[in-house]
């Protein structure tokens, strides 16, 4: 089993450059999350979405955009890279029940350095 | 809205000696609270969650955790530190289920020194 994958795991980008980072889970979860760590700032949400076709922003979404075609996958798209976006990012997928939000599964993460 | 803070982002203590890591919350609903660690490298692994069921909540690799609403504190202990207890760690507050999203705190690296 898995989990949740990402994809790619190291990147290094020049500024003003795009990319899609990748996120797939094969835990049938509705429940799908993008977050970013910074050093000292703890998971910072920028993403998430409760099923397939559906999205929403989190805390701190500028600079980014997703999309969600399948329950399986939810990749992250960068537009126009800039060094605040140097960061871990960390997918995560969850399957909250009867009013509970269930635990989230993460990925091992993607380290990302805008240059 | 909720809050977590997490007080100390370093903390150091000897192999055998007891673990506390301390997390308060602001919420305006019963919250869920969980406590995550990172090792390095990887993502992050559930170590225990309080669901109202009951205020001690025991987790995995020993640690335990209690929920005091008066005191609107979710603290993390270990009686006995061990080296592989050596991580970063997270406190998170959830709101209800139609969203699941999770509200983490800034996080607090423990050192266990032999």
């Amino acid at each position: 089993n898995a989990g949740v994958t990402q994809t790619p795991k190291f990147r290094i980008l020049k500024i003003g450059q795009s990319m899609t980072l990748q996120c797939a889970q094969d835990m049938n979860h509705n429940y799908m999350y993008w977050y970013r760590q910074d050093p000292g700032m703890g998971l910072k949400l920028i993403y998430y979405s409760v099923g397939a076709g559906i999205t929403d922003k989190g805390e701190v979404p500028n600079g980014y955009n997703v999309s969600r075609s399948t329950t399986e996958d939810f990749p992250l798209r960068l537009e126009l890279a800039a060094p605040s976006q140097t960061s871990v990012y960390f997918c995560a997928s969850s399957y909250p029940i009867s009013g509970f939000p269930g635990e989230l599964f993460f990925g091992e993460g993607s380290r990302l350095t805008v240059l | 809205a909720q809050s977590v803070t997490q007080l100390g982002s370093h903390v150091s203590v000897s192999e055998g000696a007891l673990v506390l890591l301390r997390c308060n919350y602001s919420s305006s609903v019963p919250p869920y609270l969980f406590w995550y660690v990172q090792y390095p490298n990887q993502g992050l692994q559930l170590l225990l969650k309080y669901t109202s069921a009951a205020t001690l909540v025991k987790g995995i690799n020993g640690f335990e955790a209690e929920f005091k609403k008066s005191e609107t504190s979710f603290h993390l202990t270990k009686p006995s530190a061990h080296m592989s207890d050596a991580a970063e760690y997270f406190c998170a507050v959830g709101p209800s289920s139609n969203t699941g999203k999770l509200i983490f705190g800034q996080g607090t690296t423990l050192q266990v020194k032999p």
